[in-house]
């Protein structure tokens, strides 16, 4: 038990379907991450918050879209996904000095299907 | 962030201490090597990480070479529940936490 939850476990959804992941952190943290896990790949940074202002999107297709109402919780918002967009979504959290993010707990993930 | 190498794999006895490497030749002054693991379908486990000096917690030991360029981490007592993938991963204190390949950590009883 880190002090990361994310919900659901687990969620099988159509192409046209729109659906939410949540994740939130019991931490005191003020940065929080979301991240996908694709088969046999590297985990790959979608989005990171700080101070719930979005620092950084590496590219990440419109749509996933992410939320960050407080500091404690983080949506991600799906809609239109690809089959190829199946994956472990995991979602991560750290308290930012200024410096940048320092170490990163992570929660159990989010294992999404896409049909 | 500096690059790092690892074995692929490597097998352990359970109660026997595991030691994994790590190779982060190019590592500068700054950056700090964190060690994270993966049991299968879970998210990833932050362990312990270091900047000069070896540093241990309840989970495990790191030893880190006078010249920085390598690591080792340090199970002590290895359980069948410390099977999984583990990653080095050398970063500045920054946002970016990138994840190689790891080693798979097997222990077999």
């Amino acid at each position: 038990e880190t002090g990361v939850t994310q919900t659901p476990r687990h969620l099988v959804m159509g192409m046209t379907n729109k659906k939410s992941l949540k994740c939130e952190q019991h931490l005191g943290h003020n940065a929080m991450y979301w991240y996908k896990q694709s088969a046999k790949k590297p985990l790959e940074l979608m989005f990171v918050y700080s101070l719930e202002e979005r620092v950084e999107n590496n590219s990440v297709p419109s749509r996933f879209s992410p939320e960050c109402p407080n500091s404690s919780h983080l949506f991600l918002h799906l809609h239109t996904l690809q089959p190829e967009d199946s994956a472990l979504y995991l979602c991560a959290s750290s308290q930012d000095t200024g410096k940048g993010g320092e170490t990163q707990y992570f929660g159990p993930g989010t294992r999404l299907l896409v049909l | 962030d500096a690059k790092t190498t690892q074995p692929p794999s490597m097998d352990c006895a359970e109660g026997r201490a595991a030691n994994l490497p790590c190779n982060h030749s190019t590592i500068s002054g700054n950056e700090y090597v964190y060690w994270y693991r993966q049991i299968h379908s879970q998210g990833p486990q932050y362990i312990i990480h270091g900047l000069k000096n070896n540093e241990t917690n309840e989970m495990a030991s790191l030893i880190i070479t006078e010249d920085r360029k390598s690591s080792t981490l340090i199970l002590p007592h290895a359980t069948l529940r410390d099977t999984a993938v583990y990653y080095c991963i050398v970063r500045l204190l920054n946002y970016k936490l990138s994840f190689g390949a790891g080693t798979t950590v097997t222990v077999r009883a």
